[in-house]
């Protein structure tokens, strides 16, 4: 089956320091890739997406670009802030409703002022 | 998108109880889901809340444990039942506004705690 793998966290960064997280998956086909955010005491939100490859879903300052040669969706901020605090999901899916749907385990960013 | 209101936000239940988890939504959405979120874990799902029929469970989930109901398009509940402390997780409610691969949109979870 999919697989989604990204890297460990926490990641402890200052503010303004330029941000990325790795993730990589391994699907059958071509899947959607997300990126979700959860911030503290909340559910997760869909930060951005990208449908195939080479697109480059964008929101809020941060960026992931859909690469099929290495299978890759590394999420990147120039400049982060402490308000960027939280744990960030990346997610694969394959089509057929929440079953096709495949979360990393989360990366837990921690900005300092 | 839609907006998800799932209570309760947070519980300390007694092992052997059971708790009971609400999930509205403002708007008819045909895919209904329900997750766990262990500590420090990713998500895992929990089943598909079917309107109108029983729920389908994934893997390792089954019905006498994690009891739902989907009465309408709106509205789901989860039962954890008979809870041990193993049962302690972040409980999510997830809905697919659209079809194939559109993105999930997640209520703001139950943090449950047994004792």
């Amino acid at each position: 089956g999919d697989s989604v793998t990204q890297m460990e966290g926490p990641v402890t960064l200052s503010e303004e320091a330029f941000l990325t997280i790795n993730c990589t998956y391994t699907a059958t086909g071509y899947p959607s890739l997300f990126w979700y955010v959860q911030y503290p005491g909340e559910g997760l939100q869909l930060l951005l997406k990208a449908t195939k490859a080479d697109d480059k879903g964008s929101n809020k300052g941060f960026e992931a670009t859909y690469r099929k040669e290495t299978t890759s969706f590394h999420l990147e901020k120039g400049s982060v802030q402490v308000s960027d605090s939280a744990v960030y999901f990346c997610a694969s899916h394959s089509g057929g409703g929440a079953d096709g749907l495949t979360f990393g385990k989360g990366t837990h960013l921690i900005i300092q002022p | 998108s839609a907006v998800i209101s799932q209570k309760p936000s947070r519980d300390i239940c007694q092992r052997g109880t059971s708790l009971t988890i609400q999930c509205q939504v403002d708007s008819q959405v045909t895919m209904m889901f329900w997750y766990r979120q262990q500590p420090g874990q990713s998500l895992t799902l929990i089943a598909t809340a079917n309107q109108g029929s029983e729920a389908t469970y994934e893997s390792g989930f089954v019905i006498d444990k994690f009891p739902i109901s989907r009465p309408n398009l709106t509205f789901s509940t989860l039962t954890v039942s008979n809870m041990s402390p193993e049962d302690s997780s972040i409980y999510l409610c997830s809905v697919q506004v659209g079809t194939g691969d559109s993105p999930l949109h997640f209520g703001n979870g139950t943090r449950l705690t047994v004792t």
